[in-house]
């Protein structure tokens, strides 16, 4: 199994500001991806982090809003630009490999005020 | 959109065992199917997947119907943390997951 640190676990953050959240693994992985969970609802995926090369988003998420990195095979960045409070949710990183069912992250919970 | 359609919602006596069914009536020959569930806004957490044989863990059983049209996720023995969204989830494409709407199973005392 693969452990996931994702940091912050939590942060309140004014309109019109940005956030990084960090996705760290113990081990390579294959693939990363970012979800978006909005309260009460279930898991969106945003995007797919490729190592070295821009992620692939899926339909209504875009680089701007959304960007992402993945420098290396065990750690990617999401990037919540420009927020506004529609953008309160809890993010989550996911990691999968050839084989091996995906993992999941404990999510970072933002709320934007 | 996901591939699965399950009940919204369901309640089960605690020490029974709880059904949660799951259809996925396009699923491909070679397509696995995977439980998560998720409890108070935790991360999901992985229980069980199967191709087409039964299969059992520790944590359930998952049954597949012979035309791999549906499956049922068995949790022999519910306890109240068991409370959780179950997550019927079968992956497109190269290990992305789209997660439907899942079953909130409530397990009463």
């Amino acid at each position: 199994s693969a452990v996931i640190s994702q940091k912050p676990s939590r942060d309140i953050c004014q309109r019109g500001t940005s956030l990084t959240i960090q996705c760290q693994v113990d081990s390579q992985v294959t693939m990363m991806f970012w979800y978006r969970q909005q309260p009460g609802q279930s898991l969106t995926l945003i995007a797919t982090a490729n190592q070295g090369s821009e992620a692939t988003y899926e339909s209504g998420f875009v680089i701007d809003k959304f960007p992402i990195s993945r420098p290396n095979l065990t750690f990617s960045t999401l990037t919540v630009s420009n927020m506004s409070p529609e953008d309160s949710s809890i993010y989550l990183c996911s990691v999968a490999s050839l084989y091996t069912e995906a993992f999941f992250g404990q999510g970072t919970r933002l709320t934007v005020v | 959109d996901a591939k699965t359609t399950q009940p919204p919602s369901m309640d089960c006596a605690e020490g029974r065992a709880a059904n949660l069914p799951c259809n996925h009536s396009t699923i491909s020959g070679n397509e696995y199917v995977y439980w998560y569930r998720q409890i108070h806004s935790q991360g999901p957490q992985y229980i069980i997947h199967g191709l087409k044989n039964n299969e059992t863990n520790e944590m359930a059983s998952l049954i597949i119907t012979e035309d791999r049209k549906s499956s049922t996720l068995i949790l022999p023995h519910a306890t109240l943390r068991d409370t959780a969204v179950y997550y019927c989830i079968v992956p497109s494409g190269t290990y992305k997951y789209i997660f439907g709407t899942g079953t909130r199973l409530k397990v009463l005392a």
